[in-house]
């Protein structure tokens, strides 16, 4: 079955620290790759997104991500986080009709 | 402009009524979901509506039922409360269903006493 792992439950970072967020899907078939953040009381927005092509995408406001295919892996990255980036980002993977959802990673940012 | 919303916001009943929450776009999508979040952040797919069909039913109990009166809805009825139904319900929508980005709405959180 398919499933979406994020191993990083919180992650607590000063101010422009960079940042690394882990993220590995099982699926065996063609996958596409989503993260998404849910800002404190907000709903889920799309960060970015993987179809094909690059591996490496980037999305809005500074992030970024790279697929691995050889590691079935997706992680997200910044290379310097803000105090506004306090939120719960989600990893997700589309495959077989479903779009399934890891736990999702608490990141705190402290100003 | 609200492309995804939900009514109501917040909800909260007593175990064993019946309660509705509606949901709306207004981007032209084809395909809507309900998702329930737990209070571990867990998001699980409920069920997704594409032209009106029944898509995906998860193993989510009978007393849940999406009720979609055309493209631009889909509302949720819950029959006979539960505590366990507590969480946060986010409505998505998206163009077709192939991988394609789902928009959410902005949940509705319901508390069951």
């Amino acid at each position: 079955a398919q499933s979406v792992s994020q191993h990083n439950h919180h992650v607590i970072l000063s101010e422009a620290a960079s940042l690394e967020l882990g993220c590995n899907y099982s699926y065996g078939g063609t996958v596409n790759l989503f993260w998404y953040v849910q800002y404190p009381g907000q709903h889920l927005q799309l960060l970015l997104k993987y179809f094909s092509g690059d591996p490496l995408v980037k999305g809005i406001k500074g992030f970024e991500a790279e697929f691995i295919k050889s590691k079935f892996s997706f992680n997200l990255r910044k290379p310097s986080v803000q105090w506004s980036d306090t939120a719960e980002y989600f990893c997700a993977a589309y495959g077989a009709n479903n779009l399934f959802f890891g736990t999702g990673t608490r990141l705190t940012v402290i100003p | 402009d609200t492309a995804v919303s939900q009514t109501p916001k917040y909800l909260v009943t007593q175990m064993g009524n019946d309660k509705s929450i509606k949901c709306e776009q207004n981007l032209g999508h084809d395909t809507m979901y309900w998702y329930k979040q737990d209070s571990k952040k867990f998001l699980k797919i409920m069920f997704s509506y594409n032209n009106k069909e029944l898509i995906i039913n998860e193993t989510v109990p009978n007393r849940f039922s999406p009720k979609s009166p055309d493209k631009a809805h889909l509302n949720l009825h819950i029959n006979s409360l539960e505590l366990g139904d507590s969480a946060v319900y986010f409505c998505a929508s998206s163009h077709g269903l192939a991988g394609v980005v789902q928009y959410f709405g902005p949940g509705t959180r319901l508390l069951v006493l």
